[in-house]
């Protein structure tokens, strides 16, 4: 079956420092979302990619698809303490199956020492 | 405010026993799914719901049961044929369309003693 493989499983961070997490698909995807889940908290949706080579930002957030669809990245620009919790990337096949699932990387939980 | 309500947050229960979580969402929403999340993992699917009166298994739907009787509603039953079934239990939903992401409600944390 499908599987998105996410790594690193761990990053700790000076406050300040830059920080990247990447997600790798077996397959094919049609898209790929990103989710932050705090500490003790719920995943929250953060953005979906749809285009191959897509690059969308949301302020120190930088989210890119590769033109293959198969690989992911998520980069945040000087790390802030409220950036801490776990990062999640989902795929969804681009063919066969059903178009409502989605597949969950493990995550990087990513730690910010300030 | 829309949401997604999942109750109760923290539930105990002795082994052998069947228990239902609730989930309930207001967002109108077609999609519903449950997540299990063991520590250092990442979100399983037990069971998805696309529309009322249908629902299908995820991947690790062994020992769950679920009902779509409502939109609204889809609660998920943990029996006791469910080997390991202390874990945190996520409900979410989505509208039809693919292109939006999941809302998750908080979490039922379960643990069978």
């Amino acid at each position: 079956g499908q599987q998105v493989m996410q790594i690193p499983q761990y990053q700790h961070v000076q406050e300040g420092e830059d920080f990247t997490t990447y997600c790798n698909s077996s397959t094919t995807l049609s898209n790929i979302q990103w989710y932050k889940q705090r500490p003790g908290g719920h995943p929250v949706f953060l953005i979906q990619l749809v285009k191959s080579g897509e690059v969308k930002k949301q302020k120190r957030l930088t989210f890119q698809f590769g033109e293959a669809k198969k690989n992911s990245s998520l980069h945040i620009t000087a790390t802030q303490t409220t950036d801490v919790g776990t990062y999640f990337c989902a795929g969804r096949k681009m063919s066969g199956g059903s178009n409502y699932k989605l597949t969950f990387g493990k995550g990087t939980l990513l730690t910010v020492n300030p | 405010d829309g949401g997604i309500t999942q109750s109760p947050k923290y539930l105990f229960r002795k082994e052998g026993q069947n228990v239902t979580l609730s989930c309930e969402q207001n967002l109108n929403h077609d999609a519903m799914y449950w997540y299990r999340q063991d520590p250092g993992q990442g979100l399983r699917l037990i069971y998805y719901s696309q529309i009322v009166n249908d629902f299908q298994k995820g991947d690790i739907a062994e020992g769950y049961s679920v009902s779509r009787e409502k939109k609204e509603s889809f609660p998920l039953t943990v029996t006791s044929a469910q080997k390991n079934p202390t874990a945190f239990y996520l409900c979410a939903s989505r509208p039809g369309q693919s292109r939006y992401g999941y809302t998750f409600g908080s979490g039922t944390r379960l643990t069978v003693v």
